[in-house]
């Protein structure tokens, strides 16, 4: 299946700094990308989609200040927390669609974000 | 407010029995149906998906859509100690168009007992 690659895995940062998440589609174009956003024992939150050389459209509260979104490229996409706080602590994924296989989404391997 | 709702389990069940899990969603318009797998830590992996009603075999796998009643589950047969996860349905709630916005249920957390 297609493979989306997803970095870093895992940060660990003081409360108030920025942090970027990369997301890559190796080996498809994916000009729809997806960023979600999951708590302990909740269910995947779609965040905002991201959409190749446009602005990002925002799901209701989320605040596009806090979480910036650039889809530079057909193959990346970024999400930035920017002045993180604790409570911003969760996992965050992205996913992509593949046109070439039956427009089926896949999934990033996610990253673990904890805000001290 | 288009919804998916899961039982969030846990469900438990012996090894080499079928575990059956079951999905409602209240948009009646909703036209593409997708079963996922994730483990604890992980992000989610496509087991199924479906668009028509009826059955679709996949292996071990088999998904059931009956869009009359907004109802989709997903059967597991031959259920090993590996299938133990949470297991997140997941809904299109459109045509699809160009967003392809999924919205996910809270998941079941199954137990596949050795």
């Amino acid at each position: 299946g297609a493979v989306v690659s997803q970095h870093p895995s895992r940060v660990i940062c003081k409360s108030g700094t920025s942090v970027k998440i990369e997301c890559r589609s190796l080996d498809f174009q994916a000009t729809t990308m997806f960023w979600y956003r999951q708590f302990p024992k909740q269910s995947l939150m779609l965040m905002a989609t991201s959409n190749e050389g446009s602005k990002a459209t925002y799901e209701q509260g989320v605040e596009k200040d806090k979480f910036l979104i650039n889809h530079a490229s057909l193959t990346l996409s970024t999400l930035t927390v920017t002045s993180a706080h604790p409570e911003d602590s969760s996992f965050y994924i992205c996913s992509a669609r593949d046109f070439g296989n039956n427009e089926k989404l896949f999934f990033g391997s996610g990253t673990q974000l904890s805000v001290l | 407010q288009k919804e998916v709702e899961q039982n969030s389990g846990p469900l438990s069940v012996p090894e080499g029995a079928i575990a059956s899990l079951n999905c409602t969603y209240s948009d009646r318009v909703s036209q593409s149906f997708f079963w996922y797998r994730q483990y604890s830590g992980k992000s989610p992996e496509l087991i199924m998906s479906i668009y028509s009603n009826g059955d679709k075999e996949d292996g071990r796998f088999t998904a059931q859509l009956n869009k009359a009643s907004q109802y989709v589950s997903l059967l597991i047969r031959d259920s090993q100690p590996s299938d133990s996860a949470t297991y997140l349905c997941a809904v299109i709630g459109d045509s699809g168009g160009s967003n392809y916005k999924l919205t996910f249920g809270k998941g079941t957390l199954l137990t596949v007992n050795p």
